[in-house]
């Protein structure tokens, strides 16, 4: 079946550092991928996406390419703040047989950004 | 639009009691779900329903029940609950039909602890 696997955290930077937070799936069919974030007491929402390969998806500052040949779909940005701490969740989006889809997601990677 | 709204925000129970934790959204969304998330096990599907009258099971199952009589609604009963059952619950939504690569429209959980 589909599995994303995401870099295990936390993840802890200093202000304006650049960041890196890897992702990695395996699918049947040709997903579509996604990055969550989910602040402190907050649900999940959508910070990116992309459809299909070579796209980038953006949002925010951060970027994600969709990297077919290396099945990842790793998130960047150049320079974090500290309101950037949360918690960050790669997914994917397939379409199974009979129409219907169900998202897979990682396991999350929480980033803390000190002052 | 409210988007997802879910109630309550906490809640505690003793073993053997049941509940009803109640899930809305206002955005004619097909698609609806249940995750519970726990410390590093990331977001696990509960349940989940296509369209009102559809429902069907996820990853995690057992102890729950759900039912969807209108497209808004969607609510996620614990029959009997057990301290295995505290987690945050977050109900989500999203727009099926053709564009299965929407995202997801998450609530802000609802935190429940079992005693």
């Amino acid at each position: 079946g589909d599995s994303v696997t995401q870099m295990e955290g936390p993840v802890t930077l200093s202000e304006e550092a650049f960041l890196t937070i890897n992702c990695t799936y395996t699918a049947t069919g040709y997903p579509s991928l996604f990055w969550y974030v989910q602040y402190p007491g907050e649900g999940l929402q959508l910070l990116l996406k992309a459809t299909k390969a070579d796209d980038k998806g953006s949002n925010k500052g951060f970027e994600a390419t969709y990297r077919k040949e290396t099945t990842s779909f790793h998130l960047e940005k150049g320079s974090v703040q500290v309101s950037d701490s949360a918690v960050y969740f790669c997914a994917l989006s397939d379409l199974l047989t009979g129409g219907s889809y169900i998202p897979t997601f990682g396991r999350g990677t929480s980033l803390i950004v000190h002052p | 639009n409210a988007g997802v709204t879910q109630t309550p925000k906490f809640q505690v129970l003793k073993t053997g009691q049941s509940m009803t934790l109640q899930c809305a959204q206002d955005m004619n969304h097909e698609y609806m779900s249940w995750y519970r998330q726990d410390p590093g096990m990331g977001l696990r599907l509960i349940h989940y329903s296509v369209g009102a009258g559809i429902t069907d099971q996820g990853e995690v199952p057992n102890g729950y029940n759900v039912s969807r009589s209108t497209t808004e609604d969607f609510p996620l009963r614990l029959l009997s609950a057990a301290p295995s059952q505290t987690s945050v619950y977050f109900c989500a939504s999203s727009y099926r039909g053709l564009i299965y690569n929407s995202p997801l429209h998450f609530g802000n959980g609802t935190r429940l602890t079992v005693t």
